[in-house]
């Protein structure tokens, strides 16, 4: 299973505000920045939030994210059709000798 | 803009070797750590390695340590991926990211991905 937990899947319809949470421990989440990743079906993931809660040029508003200590989330605000993907968290590891971890991801449905 | 395209997936027997490519263009490629990311059929993301701008420094996942092996050239704007001693589970798409240097913007550009099939 995956370092980072994350619920399999979340729904929301048109126009809601749907959070995806991500909780790990004190040598990932609680010591480092979280990133979240889009990716559209058959696509490549793309960068959505970066440390912790910054937006790439490019992605709007509606997404945004937080992280209180070991735990992080990304919110979704005015959820709409093409918001339809699966997300993934991701964080730097300090354990062992240092290493990148997922969550397993979050498949969001728009009903 | 930058594009990263990667090559070298296919079918392969257990215990065979692949060599994956990826071809950047559009940034500064010696200026970046870069990383190969890859994901399982159905499943999600699992990260594999890491190289440092100048090849000094190289981190691998767990599960393909001893076994792949990293690479660039700078010359050539390619990054490289040797896979030795293949196994089932590491039949996955493989993604050549940007990126991966903690403290920095860790894979903000992606590949297309090439698919790996581990399979007798």
């Amino acid at each position: 299973q995956s370092v980072l937990t994350q619920p399999p899947s979340a729904s929301g319809t048109p126009g809601q505000r749907v959070t995806i949470s991500c909780s790990g421990s004190s040598s990932n989440i609680g010591s480092n920045y979280v990133y979240w990743y889009q990716q559209l079906p058959g696509t490549a993931p793309k960068l959505l939030i970066y440390r912790n809660n910054q937006r790439p040029s490019g992605v709007p508003d509606r997404f945004s994210g937080s992280k209180s200590g070991t735990s992080a989330s990304l919110a979704i605000s005015g959820l709409r059709s093409e918001d339809e993907a699966d997300y993934y968290c991701a964080a730097w590891d300090d354990s062992l000798s240092g290493h990148w971890v997922f969550g397993g991801g979050t498949k969001l449905t728009v009903l | 803009q930058v594009q990263l395209v990667e090559s070298g997936g296919g079918l392969v027997k257990p215990g065979g070797s692949l060599r994956l490519s990826c071809a950047a263009s559009g940034f500064t490629f010696s200026d970046y750590y870069m990383s190969w990311i890859r994901q399982a059929p159905g499943k999600g993301l699992e990260w594999v390695s890491y190289i440092s701008s100048s090849s000094s420094y190289t981190n691998y996942a767990d599960s393909v340590k001893g076994r792949f092996t990293i690479s660039r050239d700078n010359a050539k704007n390619s990054l490289y991926l040797q896979m030795n001693s293949l196994r089932a589970e590491d039949t996955a798409v493989y993604y050549c990211a940007r990126g991966g240097r903690v403290g920095e913007l860790p894979f903000d550009y992606w590949g297309q991905g090439t698919l790996v099939t581990v399979s007798s």
